[in-house]
């Protein structure tokens, strides 16, 4: 099954509204990143994350290692906070540096 | 610090022929990751380097992928007889260390097949 499981997988707000995007993990983590993808492809690093809580800006992400999950919440959404956004995680054990997508959530904040 | 570089930005080869992708690491940093992103089957990971040293190559498909790391400074990822199947967003990846580490990004190659 999948390592990743990201929800919702689409989400329309209008701008101003909160968002809760979150992430849950079927194996132990070392560590995990939210990223946001931008319309032509290109990743961006929004939050490290590998416990606890992080805030920049707008955006708050909180990763609970015990419970293999993690959210990332947007605040007070705009129009340009629309786009893909991922998470992925690292493996605990051995040499797992690789990341592990999920499937990502699709935002669309309107006017 | 310019970033993570990858070129070519868009590739597009006829069936058969070979792709060579390119990628720049940030100046220092050890380890370079490569991944290819699909709409079926998303972001997954392909091989990654460690001080130049292959260390993992369990995402690579069997035949015709291949990748190197001739010097810290670049890593290049090359499709032999490309197929339509191949066409993605190839994305390279750097950090500081291995594991526990963050990852940065490089805008991409998005190559097609026809």
């Amino acid at each position: 099954g999948q390592q990743v499981q990201q929800s919702p997988a689409s989400l329309v707000l209008q701008e101003g509204e909160n968002a809760e995007l979150q992430c849950n993990f079927s194996t132990s983590l070392n560590s995990m990143q939210w990223f946001y993808q931008r319309p032509e492809g290109s990743l961006v690093s929004l939050f490290y994350n590998p416990s606890g809580t992080k805030q920049s800006g707008r955006l708050t992400s909180t990763t609970v290692i015990k419970e293999r999950r993690s959210s990332l919440h947007i605040s007070s959404s705009q129009i340009t906070d629309s786009g893909t956004y991922l998470c992925a995680m690292e493996r605990s054990g051995g040499s797992n540096a690789k990341l592990t997508f999920g499937k990502g959530t699709k935002l669309s904040v309107k006017s | 610090n310019a970033g993570v570089i990858q070129t070519p930005r868009h590739k597009v080869t006829g069936k058969g022929q070979e792709a060579t992708l390119w990628c720049e690491p940030i100046s220092g940093h050890s380890a370079v990751f490569w991944y290819r992103q699909t709409i079926v089957q998303g972001l997954e990971f392909l091989t990654y380097f460690r001080n130049q040293a292959p260390i993992d190559d369990s995402g690579m498909p069997k035949e015709r992928f291949s990748a190197q790391m001739p010097n810290q400074s670049h890593s290049t990822l090359k499709i032999q007889s490309t197929q339509p199947q191949d066409s993605a967003v190839y994305l390279c990846a750097s950090s500081d260390r291995l594991g526990g580490a963050e990852q940065f990004f490089g805008p991409g190659t998005r190559l097609t097949v026809l």
